[in-house]
């Protein structure tokens, strides 16, 4: 079954260090990608998806991501935190089988200090 | 304001006492679904629904039911709550599906079963 690793649950970091949180997804077929982020006490909003093409993707609030196809891997990336950047962040990719499964990774919850 | 949202907010019920969780979207979105979201776990879907009339199980169905009967309703249903679906839940919708637009996400519902 398809599935999605998270490598860190917990990461804490100081203002303006640079974020990196890892992805990688086991199907090796097509696949489509997304991040997305929950602030405390809020729903999942959307970060950024990769569907096809530049496989560099820019996303809202400064984030971006990186599509390895070797390395079965979607990682985030950005180069100076926030502390307003605190939040759980999730990693999703598309099932081979339906249009409607976005299958999760566990979640990495990030803090920031200021 | 196009948005997915769910009733109630928080809901605490006991073991067996039958209920609802409402969800309704306003962007005549075709595709819906019904997520949990436990620590650890990320969120895993309960249920989808294609369009009207249309629904299929998730990875996590049992103890849930759901039904389509309008195209912007999509209501969770718990005939026999247990401690075990003491969880977060959020509904999503999507325009034609994942693959192309990922989910918009409802702000949750917090279910304590005791």
């Amino acid at each position: 079954a398809q599935s999605v690793s998270q490598h860190n649950h917990h990461v804490i970091l100081s203002e303006a260090a640079s974020l990196e949180l890892g992805c990688n997804y086991s199907y090796g077929g097509t696949v489509n990608l997304f991040w997305y982020v929950q602030y405390p006490g809020q729903h999942l909003q959307l970060l950024l998806k990769y569907f096809s093409g530049d496989p560099l993707v820019k996303g809202i609030k400064g984030f971006e991501a990186e599509f390895i196809k070797s390395k079965f891997s979607f990682n985030l990336r950005k180069p100076s935190v926030q502390w307003s950047d605190t939040a759980e962040y999730f990693c999703a990719v598309t099932s081979s089988g339906g249009y409607n499964k976005l299958i999760f990774g566990a979640g990495t919850r990030l803090a920031v200090h200021p | 304001e196009a948005q997915v949202t769910q009733n109630p907010r928080y809901l605490i019920t006991v073991t067996g006492k039958k209920l609802t969780v409402t969800c309704s979207q306003n962007m005549n979105h075709e595709y819906m679904s019904w997520y949990r979201q436990d620590p650890g776990l990320g969120l895993r879907q309960i249920y989808y629904s294609m369009n009207v009339e249309v629904t299929d199980k998730g990875d996590v169905p049992e103890g849930y039911k759901v039904s389509r009967k309008e195209k912007r309703n999509f209501p969770l249903i718990l005939e026999s709550p247990s401690p075990n679906q003491t969880s977060l839940y959020f509904c999503a919708s999507s325009l034609q599906g994942v693959r192309s637009y990922g989910y918009t996400f409802g702000s949750g519902t917090r279910l304590t079963v005791v």
